[in-house]
């Protein structure tokens, strides 16, 4: 299994990003899978996760709406479409693959991360 | 953002046992959510070391066990060694929120 992000950027506040997630060694889309960003002030956030098939998406309420997650089996790519940025959104952002079998709920497998930096 | 409660920082010297733990809510926890652990050793990603039935993935010794009741989880650390220095996170399903993690607890070894 092997998660690989891109697209972190330094960004000016209220701007837009698109983040990447290229996946490969497992059935991608089997899988629901998860953002979550780590932030110096706010440690590991939950952000969005996406099903398998793309029916179901959830996104934190804390975000307002101005993140919204997709994916491309095809491809199995993974996406986060960012907007309306902040400097409270800076941070690492990794993507995550949801177990279903031994540990249903739990992020299993984790990339190692894209910065995002949003500053002025 | 609700987020699970863990104390900020833990330490013991080699070979002691070390406990950490996860307060939640009716919602998360105390709903019945099994309870995740991560360890995040420094400049890495996390990783899933441990769920809340002690159930760990291959190459996770048994020197680290989980517990859970009502609303609280906890996560021990037996026979603490130089290479547990990292940070931990909990997470749980939430009713509310889906996700949530916990504030994370750095784990000094002395």
């Amino acid at each position: 299994v092997q998660l690989v992000e891109s697209g972190g950027d330094l960004i000016q506040p209220g701007g837009s990003l698109r983040l990447s997630c290229s996946a490969s060694g497992f059935s991608f889309s089997s899988y629901s899978m998860n953002w979550v960003r780590q932030t110096p002030g706010k440690g590991l956030e939950w952000i969005s996760q996406i099903s398998g098939d793309s029916r179901t998406r959830r996104h934190a309420a804390s975000l307002k709406g101005r993140f919204s997650v997709s994916r491309d089996n095809a491809r199995k790519t993974l996406f986060l479409q960012m907007t309306r940025l902040s400097a409270e959104d800076t941070g690492l952002y990794y993507c995550a693959r949801e177990d279903f079998d031994d540990y249903p709920n739990a992020s299993d497998f984790w990339g190692p991360g894209t910065q995002v930096t949003v500053a002025s | 953002q609700p987020t699970l409660t863990q104390p900020p920082s833990v330490s013991g010297a080699p070979g002691r046992r070390v406990s950490i733990s996860c307060s939640g809510t009716r919602s998360n926890i105390g709903s019945g959510s099994d309870v995740f652990w991560y360890q995040q050793l420094p400049g890495e990603a996390p990783r899933l070391l441990i769920s809340g039935n002690n159930k760990r993935p291959s190459g996770v010794p048994d020197r680290f066990s989980a517990s859970k009741s009502g609303t609280s989880a906890s996560l021990a650390i037996s026979e603490l060694q130089a290479e547990d220095e990292a940070d931990y996170y909990c997470q749980a399903h939430d009713d509310n929120e889906w996700r949530v993690f916990g504030t994370g607890t750095k784990v000094t070894v002395l």
